[in-house]
């Protein structure tokens, strides 16, 4: 079973406008991870957010944790055409895996 | 500063056959999991190597198994190929248990026909 599951599964939106990702989780955590991916190729990681921190940026992009509710956000400012990809979060739990959800699907159009 | 490198690219195979699937760490890190991510769906984690031992097992059968060499290369094999193994296999390298994230490949494509 996924340990993470983000919301929504798909998202489209016009170039310039602000896209939002949520990422539900079930355990508790050491860290979340939040992850690129192309085309069904590699996966790159975008930001790491341990389970004391309650926001990080980088750049155009704003992650949220909020362990209460074990849930996790991703926002990116200001989308491009080239944002265009699958996002996934992955918990890391303290063990030896890493678990990831199935993603959400980001189209952006120009 | 490598990244990590997954070799082939791509690879078709007939059912009943046997794969080895490369990847080669980023320098300076020495822990490789795997994963297998089919289609539309979120990679599943099969296993991890630290220090040339399995360190951690997902809920994959036996016949997946690898090896990681003293340079923290490593290898996953799949015997008996079935059809359900048709997937994008990633290679992730870290430091340790993966407490600063992965560095993932760029995978390998499967297919088994």
């Amino acid at each position: 079973s996924q340990q993470g599951e983000e919301d929504p599964q798909a998202l489209s939106i016009q170039e310039g406008e602000n896209a939002t990702m949520n990422c539900s989780y079930k355990t508790s955590i050491n860290n979340l991870q939040w992850y690129r991916q192309n085309s069904g190729r590699g996966l790159v990681h975008l930001i790491l957010i341990r389970s004391n921190e309650r926001e990080k940026h980088s750049g155009r992009l704003r992650v949220t944790l909020d362990t209460s509710k074990k849930s996790s956000s991703l926002l990116i400012t200001a989308s491009r055409a080239a944002d265009t990809a699958s996002y996934f979060c992955a918990t890391d739990t303290g063990g030896f895996k890493t678990i990831f959800g199935a993603g959400t699907r980001l189209f952006v159009k120009a | 500063e490598t990244g990590v490198t997954q070799s082939p690219t791509h690879l078709i195979k007939t059912r009943g056959q046997q794969v080895t699937l490369r990847c080669s760490s980023q320098s300076g890190h020495n822990t490789v999991s795997w994963y297998q991510q089919a289609l539309g769906q979120g990679p599943q984690f099969i296993f991890q190597y630290y220090r040339e031992e399995e360190n951690g097992r997902g809920n994959f059968p036996p016949r997946f198994s690898g090896l990681q060499f003293p340079n923290y290369s490593s290898e996953l094999n799949v015997n008996a190929l079935e059809l359900d193994d048709s997937a994008l296999y990633l290679c992730a390298s870290s430091l340790g248990t993966g407490v600063y994230g992965y560095t993932f490949g760029s995978g390998t494509r499967l297919t088994v026909v």
